[in-house]
């Protein structure tokens, strides 16, 4: 079954400095993997995603992220976030139709950001 | 460009009612998922449905069950609602004509679903 671990419960950082979010996952097979972002009360908005090639990945309002397979890690990444960057972060696995089926996401439990002004 | 549209937006319900969520999907997808995430909760998947047959299924209860329809809309039943499913209800929608790839999913605003 596949898995998605985010160590970090709560992340504080101050407004203009580095952020990375850290992002394991299990998967078998090749694994599609995404960030989401949600503001208190709102829905998912998709911040980048991984399906092949290219490891490292960028996204919407600055993000990347780099896929290592050897470490099963996603992390994302910001080099300077703002203070619109608070919010509840996920990171999701995917698999693919293999099994026959439209699979749904594995979400984990998310990472709550912090900005300090 | 057109998103996936869910109403209501809002719903109350008293215990042991029963509640029917909607979900429509972005125009020409053909497959749409079920989520719920519970207050402080990671969104967890239900049920998935390709070209109106079942095809995924994660964490429903049995109280709950899903259709989609032929115009690809769906719609979530929950019957003998309990005060633990309060929850937001995502549905995402995806375009899966060619099965050979992973398709992303597209996410609704969800339906906030309280039981009182």
């Amino acid at each position: 079954a596949q898995s998605v671990t985010q160590p970090d419960i709560h992340i504080t950082v101050s407004e203009g400095a580095s952020l990375e979010l850290r992002c394991n996952y299990s998967y078998g097979a090749t694994p599609y993997l995404f960030w989401y972002v949600q503001s208190p009360g709102q829905g998912l908005q998709l911040l980048l995603k991984y399906f092949s090639g290219d490891t490292l990945v960028q996204g919407i309002k600055g993000f990347e992220a780099e896929f290592k397979r050897s470490q099963s890690s996603f992390n994302l990444r910001k080099p300077s976030v703002h203070w619109s960057d608070a919010a509840e972060y996920f990171c999701a696995v995917g698999g693919d139709y293999s099994g026959g089926g439209a699979d749904g996401l594995t979400f984990g439990k998310g990472t709550h950001l912090i900005i300090q002004p | 460009a057109a998103g996936v549209i869910q109403s209501p937006r809002h719903l109350i319900k008293e215990k042991r009612e029963t509640a029917t969520l909607k979900c429509y999907p972005i125009p020409r997808h053909d497959t749409v998922y079920w989520y719920q995430q519970g207050p402080g909760q990671d969104p967890q998947f239900l049920i998935s449905f390709y070209e109106k047959m079942q095809s995924d299924k994660g964490s429903i209860p049995d109280r709950f069950s899903a259709q989609q329809f032929s115009d690809y809309h769906s719609e979530l039943n929950m019957s003998s609602l309990e005060l633990g499913d309060s929850a937001l209800y995502f549905c995402a929608s995806s375009a899966d004509s060619d099965r050979s790839l992973y398709n992303e999913q597209f996410f609704g605003p969800g339906t906030r679903l309280t039981v009182l």
